[in-house]
């Protein structure tokens, strides 16, 4: 079936490492995405990697997917309070249609 | 500069009224998508447009009509609005088709908040 899980929600002092967790079921999946969604604004794509890569880093974030396990991750080091949002995790599958399946969303406080 | 934008970006209305969202992205994409964002924020996919043909189709009450006139445009009709309507609206593009080795991202508007009095 399709879903994805996120843990609802994150709190991490400014300056910490962030790590927001997501859980998918489907084992078709292709690309797994990350955006960001702020206040009253639209999402942002964050980053994606492909399933058949285990990390990815991009400046101050890390992806990890454990394609074993289905569990895909997101750090951010050195958390900012421009950081507070929702994160979305997210899958596409195989099929030709653009489809993503997305997560309930982790929102993320940061404290100064 | 807007890659994908949204009109109106609020809505407000009363039960059984017919309301239009209007999407528009000048990406050059070929695909878009609307989605529904819940007031818990979950968000999941209603439809899909490639170069206007409509090729996902979520179980969507057909009271929901997209109508894409061209691939840079995709607006939602809702007939007879129900109070379960409020929500907030977003439109997506993305560039199709896809290749496996390669991801499309989805680009996003900044959202129509409707609410249903």
């Amino acid at each position: 079936g399709e879903d994805v899980e996120q843990s609802l929600f994150l709190s991490v002092r400014e300056g910490d490492s962030s790590v927001i967790n997501c859980t998918y079921t489907d084992s078709s999946s292709t690309y797994l995405y990350w955006y960001k969604q702020e206040p009253g604004a639209g999402l942002q794509l964050l980053t994606y990697i492909f399933s058949n890569m285990d990390m990815k880093q991009d400046q101050r974030l890390t992806v990890l997917l454990n394609k074993k396990d289905k569990h895909l991750s997101l750090r951010i080091a050195d958390t900012q309070t421009g950081d507070s949002a929702i994160y979305f995790c997210a899958e596409s599958l195989s099929s030709n249609t653009g489809k993503l399946i997305f997560g309930q969303g982790t929102t993320l406080q940061v404290k100064p | 500069d807007t890659a994908v934008s949204q009109t109106p970006k609020y809505l407000v209305t009363q039960m059984g009224n017919d309301k239009s969202i209007k999407c528009e992205q000048n990406l050059g994409h070929d695909t878009m998508y609307w989605y529904k964002q819940d007031s818990k924020k979950f968000l999941k996919i209603m439809f899909s447009y490639n170069n206007k043909e409509l090729i996902i189709n979520e179980t969507v009450p057909n009271r929901f009509s997209p109508k894409s006139p061209d691939k840079a445009h995709l607006n939602l009709h809702i007939n007879s609005l129900e109070l379960g309507d409020s929500a907030v609206y977003f439109c997506a593009s993305s560039q199709l088709p896809y290749l496996q080795d390669r991801s499309y991202e989805q680009y996003f508007g900044p959202g129509t908040r409707l609410t249903v009095t």
